[in-house]
């Protein structure tokens, strides 16, 4: 059973770049039909999709974000990566790392991120 | 952007009755549908996907149906651990996108 594991810095300044890792146990990113994603919650509010990554490199971006984000993946650690660059408060949110084909089967159990000075 | 609109924003059920969920897509999605369960503190947990299949170890109280642009999730009986905010998502088109959630609690 494929389990995910989101890990990075819980605080982040204004204009400064977010950055997490998802690490993926239980099998390898690159032998599944999973495309890789990253989810945000703010607090009390609804899901709201950053964007994913195929284990070919590949990427979709929400255009609201597209600017900002950027998503990798090191297959070798077995480990994708979300970068949003320029953050302000509004992005202060639980992360999340997600993957599936037909929607989203695995989910890490999140990471909260705050943005403030 | 694909706009999810699920209703109502709030259901109050008694535990044991029946509750049903709604989702409305503004274009159709085909069947690239997917209906998730968030309890507090929780990752959300994949309950639906292709619109009408149950993900692995979902209780068969749970049933999903619709195609195009309505859908509805429907629970026969709810037990203590169905109270909890559902969420619909479309990944038929990008971005993919989710509803605003329907909290289920307790009547």
């Amino acid at each position: 059973q494929v389990q995910l594991q989101e890990s990075g810095p819980g605080l982040v300044k204004p204009s400064q770049t977010l950055s997490l890792t998802c690490s993926v146990s239980g099998g390898s990113m690159s032998s599944t039909n999973y495309f890789w994603s990253w989810v945000r919650q703010p607090a009390g509010k609804g899901l709201e999709w950053i964007g994913r990554i195929y284990t070919s490199g590949s990427t979709n971006y929400n255009p609201s974000l597209k600017s900002r984000v950027t998503i990798s993946i090191d297959r070798s650690k077995n480990q994708f990566s979300l970068r949003l660059s320029s953050v302000t408060a509004a992005d202060t949110a639980v992360y999340y790392c997600a993957g599936g084909e037909y929607g989203f089967a695995v989910w890490g159990q999140g990471t909260t991120v705050t943005v403030s000075s | 952007e694909m706009v999810m609109t699920q209703s109502p924003a709030t259901l109050s059920v008694s535990p044991g009755e029946g509750a049903t969920l709604s989702c409305r897509a503004s274009q159709s999605v085909a069947s690239n549908f997917a209906w998730y369960q968030q309890k507090p503190g929780q990752a959300p947990r994949l309950l639906i996907y292709a619109a009408s299949t149950r993900a692995t170890d979902v209780p068969a109280r749970f049933s999903g149906s619709g195609s195009g642009t309505d859908f509805t999730l429907t629970i026969s009986s709810l037990q203590s651990e169905d109270f909890a905010v559902y969420y619909c998502q479309q990944y038929n088109n990008w971005p993919l996108t989710f509803g605003g959630g329907t909290k289920v609690e307790i009547k």
